[in-house]
């Protein structure tokens, strides 16, 4: 089965500090892999996605995430963090055809001035 | 562009009462989905819908009921609220299988059942 970990619930960081945030994936065949974030009250949105090719993908607002096959792991990547980039990121998997997603459960980002 | 239009944005109920959450898109895409955010589980997923006329279980389905009112249309209904539905509510759009699972979200609603 499918499955999603988010090892880190909270993680603070200083404004201008780097931040990686850890997404390990369980599926047997080639995922296809997500990272989206959700501002406090608001829906989710798609920062990045992986599907083939390249394993570092670029996303918005800076951020960027590799694919590591051997490791099933999918880290989202900032190098330098903005006080508005405060929020929930959530990690998720797909796979081919076939049109569910399975979410981790979440990592909380707080931002120090 | 409105996107993935939910409504309402926040609601109360009392244990027992009935309620239906309203989802309509405006991608033309083929798949919609209704998911619930409870605190530490991140997303699971309640029901969804392939494509027009067709509904499928998700991981957690129990004590809720969708209809696919057209492409545009997914509502999801509570008949009889319980307290374990405190939660907030998502609704998403896809479009084809083979676009690859990208996933557009409302803005949620959040239900508590008192």
């Amino acid at each position: 089965a499918q499955s999603v970990t988010q090892p880190d619930i909270h993680i603070t960081v200083s404004e201008g500090a780097s931040l990686e945030l850890r997404c390990n994936y369980s599926y047997g065949a080639t995922p296809y892999l997500f990272w989206y974030v959700q501002s406090p009250g608001q829906g989710l949105q798609l920062l990045l996605k992986y599907f083939s090719g390249d394993t570092l993908v670029q996303g918005i607002k800076g951020f960027e995430a590799e694919f590591k096959r051997s490791q099933s792991s999918f880290n989202l990547r900032k190098p330098s963090v903005h006080w508005s980039d405060a929020a929930e990121y959530f990690c998720a998997v797909g796979a081919q055809g076939y049109n569910k997603l399975i979410f981790g459960a979440g990592t909380r980002l707080a931002v120090h001035p | 562009n409105a996107g993935v239009t939910q409504t309402p944005k926040f609601q109360v109920l009392k244990t027992g009462q009935s309620m239906t959450l309203q989802c309509a898109q405006d991608m033309n895409h083929n798949s919609m989905y209704w998911y619930r955010q409870d605190p530490g589980m991140g997303l699971r997923l309640i029901y969804y819908s392939a494509s027009e006329g067709t509904t499928d279980k998700g991981e957690v389905p129990n004590g809720y009921n969708v209809s696919r009112l057209n492409k545009r249309e997914f509502s999801l209904r509570l008949e009889s609220a319980a307290p374990s539905q405190t939660s907030v509510y998502f609704c998403a759009s896809g479009g084809q299988v083979i676009a690859k699972n990208i996933q557009y979200f409302g803005a949620g609603t959040r239900l508590s059942v008192l």
